[in-house]
């Protein structure tokens, strides 16, 4: 079993459409969770980085945490066609930087 | 405010060959991660260096090795290189060491392509 599993699409949503990325996650040592957006020849960009359950909102982009479900989820609002990129879950333990990373998930937002 | 930088953006190599990659942190940054992103996939972690010491390690063989120097730039070098280590190999930078909650920055990449 992966430790963290992410649907890896691709996802196709008409503009302006609420999209939801999920990822669950099978070691409850995990702490840390991050949303990290892809463009195509590009490095992943940090999108979200949260510890808490619970929602947290920057703008469009709202990462949401259920620790006791080992679930992470992103949610975004009014997409965008310049949305349209790969989106990673990362997850990390307390006290050490490695990073686990979902699978990533193709997201395509269409005019 | 630079942020992470690597190079080279692209390389060609043959079965057997060595091959070194380098990165530079974003300014104020001192732990060096690299990663290795294989189409289609996630990241996997290689190894992390912090204080020109590696301070932990992902699973993979010791064909991977590096290097931090003192200005916190960083190497990865692959030896007796096989078709499988094509991929997009990714640098990341943090802040306060490897035991830190900081988050990582990424540079965009070297795609390492073996022939």
């Amino acid at each position: 079993q992966k430790e963290v599993e992410q649907d890896p699409g691709p996802l196709s949503v008409p503009e302006g459409a609420i999209v939801s990325l999920n990822c669950t996650y099978s070691n409850s040592a995990f702490q840390y969770f991050m949303w990290y957006r892809q463009y195509s020849r590009k490095g992943p960009e940090l999108l979200m980085y949260t510890y808490s359950s619970g929602n947290k909102e920057d703008g469009r982009f709202t990462a949401q945490v259920d620790k006791s479900s080992k679930y992470i989820s992103l949610f975004i609002r009014d997409s965008q066609p310049s949305d349209s990129a790969t989106y990673l879950c990362a997850i990390k333990i307390q006290g050490a930087q490695k990073l686990v990373f979902g699978q990533g998930t193709r997201l395509t937002i269409n005019p | 405010d630079a942020g992470v930088t690597q190079s080279p953006t692209h390389l060609i190599k043959t079965r057997g060959q060595q091959v070194t990659l380098r990165c530079s942190p974003k300014s104020g940054h001192d732990t060096v991660s690299w990663y290795q992103q294989a189409l289609g996939q996630g990241p996997q972690f290689i190894f992390q260096y912090y204080e020109e010491e590696e301070r932990q390690r992902g699973n993979f063989p010791d064909r991977f090795s590096g290097h931090q120097f003192p200005n916190y730039s960083s190497e990865l070098n692959v030896n007796a290189l096989l078709l499988g280590d094509s991929a997009l190999y990714l640098c990341a930078s943090s802040q306060r060491g490897y035991r830190s909650n900081q988050p990582q920055h990424f540079g965009d990449g070297t795609r390492l392509s073996i022939l």
